[in-house]
């Protein structure tokens, strides 16, 4: 079964730590994405890549790092300088420039 | 820079009756549209996309959208409302390259 997955669905994180958020793709797409959705703001862009080893920071980089290693993967570190990280945290991966993206299930993340 | 404004936080209307969900976009160059829906908790699912043609798309569902380039809009379009159509709806401009921006959202109510 094609598709993208998102791992854990629920992450509770302390005060002060980093948490990475796992995303994996086995449709074959250059893309991948990770976007913040918080209620009434709709889904803003953290970090986008085009290509293996290489990534552009989107409109809310800061206090989260991606890495981009392999095709399929594109872990998400949430980190303790992200001072509001409670938030649903999607990942999505599309093709070629005019293919629609494809959506994991999201992590909730929640700081205790 | 590219933006995606979609006016409406809420749009509620009667099971049968058509309903209208507005877009407007901000993208340098042709730009390539999209519309997503979103159930609770869940990930995106993709509707239908505008890249180049008919300026009338249809997608999945029986939704279809309109493209006006002059207007820059690409409202959402549907005849005849169901109860299960009630979600969350997103907009999402994409420029030539691979950067997705998304608007805020228009949840959508529809009463039996």
């Amino acid at each position: 079964d094609g598709g993208i997955t998102q791992s854990p669905k629920y992450l509770f994180r302390k005060e002060g730590q980093n948490v990475t958020l796992s995303c994996e793709q086995n449709l074959n797409h250059d893309a991948m994405y990770w976007y913040r959705q918080d209620p009434g703001q709709g889904l803003r862009l953290i970090y986008y890549s085009q290509i293996v080893n290489d990534f552009q920071k989107g409109d809310i980089a800061e206090g989260y790092s991606v890495s981009r290693e392999k095709k399929e993967s594109f872990p998400l570190t949430v980190t303790s300088a992200q001072k509001n990280p409670t938030a649903f945290y999607l990942c999505a991966s599309a093709g070629g420039g005019n293919t629609e993206a494809f959506f994991g299930q999201g992590t909730r993340l929640t700081v205790v | 820079a590219q933006s995606v404004a979609q006016p409406e936080d809420q749009v509620n209307v009667a099971e049968g009756n058509p309903l209208t969900v507005k877009c407007t976009y901000s993208v340098s160059g042709n730009p390539y549209l999209f519309w997503y829906v979103q159930y609770p908790n869940r990930g995106l699912q993709f509707l239908l996309k505008y890249i180049t043609g008919d300026n009338l798309v249809k997608g999945s569902y029986g939704f279809e959208a309109e493209f006006n380039k002059s207007q820059t809009s690409f409202h959402l379009k549907k005849p005849s409302a169901l109860v299960s159509d009630s979600a969350l709806y997103f907009c999402a401009v994409r420029d030539g390259g691979f950067k997705t921006i998304f608007g805020a959202g228009t949840r959508l109510f529809v009463k039996a």
